[in-house]
């Protein structure tokens, strides 16, 4: 049964402190999409990769938050420093785009919750 | 700008209730429209994709519906289980393809 899978589950930290989320695509799947959900803000798109190249990452704040793909299996989200308005829950996504530029199914991660003090 | 809203922000329904969720939408090329289920402490479970206005999609108790401008989630006889919130979201052509999600309906069905 595939899967998309992230970790942590949780993390707490205290403000100033660096935070990696880690987060395996589906095998096969060629696009990877970082989203942050918040209660006030809903689902935001943060950054994404298509065939481990970035795309977009103009939904981030350029001066704390990177996302990387440094192989396949492996996308991480760093957060340097961190800060308590970063708290929310990231979710990871993966899915296969065939037709170029059309996106159908995305497979959402079961995400982070990231409380930061 | 591009925008997604939905309405009601949450309804409450007697099990076996019909009606429907609305998504409407302001793009200037849409790609596609993505209707997801999400429960409590779970990521976004994939529904449907709706491409072009006329379009309609059925999976049990759901049924998706697109215009140019909006787009219908109908829930037909619901049941408990049903119970969760309902993200719509589209791909916006003139927006690098981004993808822009709503903020939700919050439905929940009474036994």
């Amino acid at each position: 049964d595939a899967r998309v899978t992230q970790t942590p589950r949780h993390k707490v930290t205290e403000m100033g402190q660096e935070v990696t989320m880690r987060c395996q695509p589906i095998l096969g799947h060629n696009t990877v999409f970082w989203y942050r959900q918040t209660m006030m803000q809903g689902l935001e798109l943060l950054a994404y990769f298509r065939n481990r190249a970035p795309l977009d990452d103009s939904g981030m704040p350029k001066d704390r938050f990177s996302a990387e793909m440094p192989d396949a299996t492996l996308a991480t989200l760093k957060i340097q420093p961190s800060e308590p308005r970063d708290s929310a829950v990231y979710f990871c996504a993966s899915g296969l785009v065939i037709v170029q530029k059309y996106y159908n199914e995305q497979f959402f991660g079961p995400g982070t919750r990231l409380t930061v003090l | 700008e591009d925008q997604v809203t939905q309405s009601p922000e949450a309804l409450r329904l007697q099990e076996g209730e019909s009606s429907s969720l609305n998504c409407s939408y302001t793009v200037s090329g849409l790609r596609g429209l993505f209707w997801y289920r999400q429960d409590p402490g779970k990521g976004p479970e994939f529904l449907f994709t709706l491409y072009s206005a006329g379009e309609e999609k059925e999976k049990e108790r759901l049924k998706a519906t697109l215009t140019k401008k909006e787009s219908f989630l109908h829930i037909t006889a619901p049941k408990p289980e049903d119970s969760a919130t309902y993200l719509c979201a589209v791909q916006a052509r003139n927006r690098d393809d981004k993808i822009i999600f709503g903020k939700g309906t919050r439905l929940h069905i009474l036994p």
